[in-house]
Formats: C-alpha cells, structure tokens, sequence
C-alpha cells in the first residue's frame, strides 16, 4: 500500500519561473492538505482540498500560490515567479476522511531551491 | 495566536541516554497534542494526547500531558543512533483540525 508520493523530490527554479509540486494520496484518502517547511521554521499549514473544491487556503500566501486536487490526477500546488523566499520544503498529507488525530499521513516532500 | 514551542532546538547525546524533549503551547480551541519523528522525509506519528496524565507508551518512547501547565514531554530511554533526527510536537485545534500547529522541532542526534 503506496503512501503519501510526492513529486518531485528535489526542485530547483530560477526567480521568476513557475514551480509545479504534485502529490498523490494514500489509496482511499481523498482529503489533500499541503504544508510548507521554512529554514528553521515548523511546518505551516498551508490549504486544504477535497476532490475538486478547496476547502480553506487561510495558509496560502495570497499571490502566486495557486492549489488544485481535481477529479482525475494528484493534487498540484502551482507557484507562480518564485522569488529566494519560497525555497522550503512543501509537505502533502492525506487523510481517509477529515482529518482528525492519527489519520494523516505524510508524504517526504518536495524541496524547493530558488537561485 | 496559537503557539507551540519545543526545547531544546536541538541536542546531542551518547547512545544508550536517556533525552526529555519539551513542548509549551499557548492554543484557544484545544483538541490533542501530537508527536512525530522526522528523519529527512515524511514526517511520522507517534503519538496523540488529549487527557492530562495518562502516558503514551511505545517500546522506548514514552510521552505524557500536562493540561494545566500546557506542556508535553517525549521521553526516549536508552538512544540509539536510529533514533537520531527531528521531533516535531503539534496542536490540533478542535474548530480546524486539519491545520495543525507545529513547534519548530527539536533535532536530536544520537552518537555511538
């Protein structure tokens, strides 16, 4: 049973060009959350998506950050002109249904280097 | 605003110590307090309180609550270098439960 995949990995950008980061749940969870992981920094809740709705984005900064989850295919979070400051790690987590205690999963991440 | 705050940032000790991580946290709406031990991926769960007292047990890892003076511990006894990485302690807030509220985590590293 497949985990949390993120896609990919490793990132890297040059200011100004767009950041694709893909995530596919657990089998059988369709509530996606993203999280991003600053230098230094705890792990900041960034949106929430079900299939095809987004469901809160009060962590997503409010330009350049875009979320999707739709009905076919991973979750996508889409930064558009990525500046130095975006380089963090970006987490996905999934959960079977809304997610309470011990039921979200994490994927690895996808690092992203700005240069 | 809600806070959750780890001591120490990090530390460093001998294989076969014993190490207390420390969690703080100044919430509205509390539901639990989660742990998770992160090792350069996925962050992984190990535990979730909600009642002040009753202790989370599992092989060498132990955790406890404390409602009244909002903190938690997480206890390792007897390291192992396996048991070297980040330990991350979070609020779940019971109005949004989805976004937890992380600490910036505590590194540890354990040497031979």
């Amino acid at each position: 049973n497949a985990g949390v995949m993120q896609n990919p990995r490793h990132l890297v950008r040059r200011r100004g060009q767009e950041a694709r980061l893909r995530c596919s749940p657990m089998k059988g969870h369709s509530h996606v959350y993203w999280y991003r992981q600053l230098p230094e920094e705890g792990l900041k809740f960034m949106v929430y998506l079900q299939k095809e709705n987004i469901i809160d984005e009060s962590g997503m900064p409010k330009e350049r950050f875009s979320a999707e989850f739709p009905k076919e295919g991973p979750s996508i979070l889409r930064i558009q002109q990525v500046v130095r400051g975006d380089s963090a790690a970006y987490f996905c987590a999934s959960s079977p249904s809304l997610y309470s205690g011990n039921t979200i999963y994490f994927g690895e991440g996808s690092w992203l280097t700005v240069v | 605003e809600d806070k959750v705050v780890q001591s120490p940032l990090s530390l460093v000790v001998h294989e076969g110590d014993t190490v207390t991580l420390n969690c703080s946290y100044e919430v509205t709406n509390f539901r639990s307090l989660l742990w998770y031990k992160q090792e350069k991926k996925a962050p992984t769960f190990l535990f979730m309180l909600t009642s002040s007292g009753i202790e989370k047990k599992s092989g060498r890892l132990s955790s406890i609550l404390d409602k009244k003076e909002l903190f938690s511990i997480l206890n390792i006894t007897a390291t192992q270098t396996g048991d070297s990485a980040v330990y991350l302690c979070a609020h779940e807030n019971s109005n949004s439960g989805y976004a937890l509220n992380f600490g910036k985590g505590t590194s540890l590293l354990v040497t031979p």
